[in-house]
């Protein structure tokens, strides 16, 4: 059974860059045909995309976000990170990193971890 | 504002069936493919149905999925208490060189 965990500070300053790592268990993340994704969920709102990588290191990422996020992959480790700069109040969220199949869609998530930026 | 819209909110009694409806554009349901999360309280989303209309092992065939042109309709029937939850759509959307995108969900309530 694939197991995702998120891990990294749970408080971080206004301007500073947020940083966020997920480690996979159960599966290898160099397995082909799955995206390794970060998604986030605002306190109350919908779910919003924050991009991929896939196993080949091809990234995609939410245009919202312009160019300030970074996903990154540590197959030593089974590991996928996220790095997002320049964080504001509005960067507050549940970040979820998540598993995509190119069968179905997000069918791996973690339980989700609650980063809050305030000075 | 989401890309794709939902009713915020939907309602029925256990055993009545309810359909949830999703919105979109000629540039992500109008050609591409349907998924629907369901997200119970304090947990992280599940995948309930993609690709339109198939449900991943372990999902009740309770729940269906529909697409027509623009829309996309989840189903639940025989509605139980613990189907109480949020309920949200996605679809790849290919303006602004392509990007993920969620309704902004639907918080399903049981009477």
């Amino acid at each position: 059974q694939v197991q995702l965990q998120e891990s990294g500070p749970g408080l971080v300053k206004p301007s500073q860059t947020l940083s966020l790592t997920c480690t996979v268990s159960g599966g290898s993340i160099s397995s082909a045909g799955y995206y390794w994704s970060w998604i986030r969920q605002h306190p109350g709102k919908g779910l919003e995309w924050i991009g991929y990588i896939y196993y080949s290191g091809r990234t995609y990422y939410n245009p919202s976000l312009k160019s300030r996020a970074t996903i990154s992959v540590d197959m030593s480790k089974n590991q996928f990170s996220l790095k997002l700069s320049s964080v504001t109040a509005a960067d507050t969220a549940v970040y979820y990193c998540a598993r995509k199949s190119v069968t179905t869609d997000f069918d791996y998530w973690g339980q989700g971890t609650l980063v809050t930026v305030s000075s | 504002q989401s890309v794709l819209t939902q009713p915020p909110s939907a309602s029925g009694t256990p055993g009545q069936r309810v359909t949830i409806s999703c919105s979109g554009s000629s540039s992500n349901i109008g050609s591409n493919t349907v998924n629907w999360y369901q997200q119970l309280p304090g947990t992280a989303p599940k995948l309930l149905i993609y690709s339109n209309n198939q449900r991943p092992s372990g999902v009740p065939d309770r729940f269906s999925g529909s697409k027509s042109g623009t829309s996309a309709s989840l189903a639940i029937s025989g509605l139980q208490s613990e189907d109480e939850a949020d309920y949200y759509c996605a679809a790849w959307d290919d303006s602004l060189n392509g990007r993920r995108v969620f309704g902004g969900g639907t918080k399903l309530t049981v009477l």
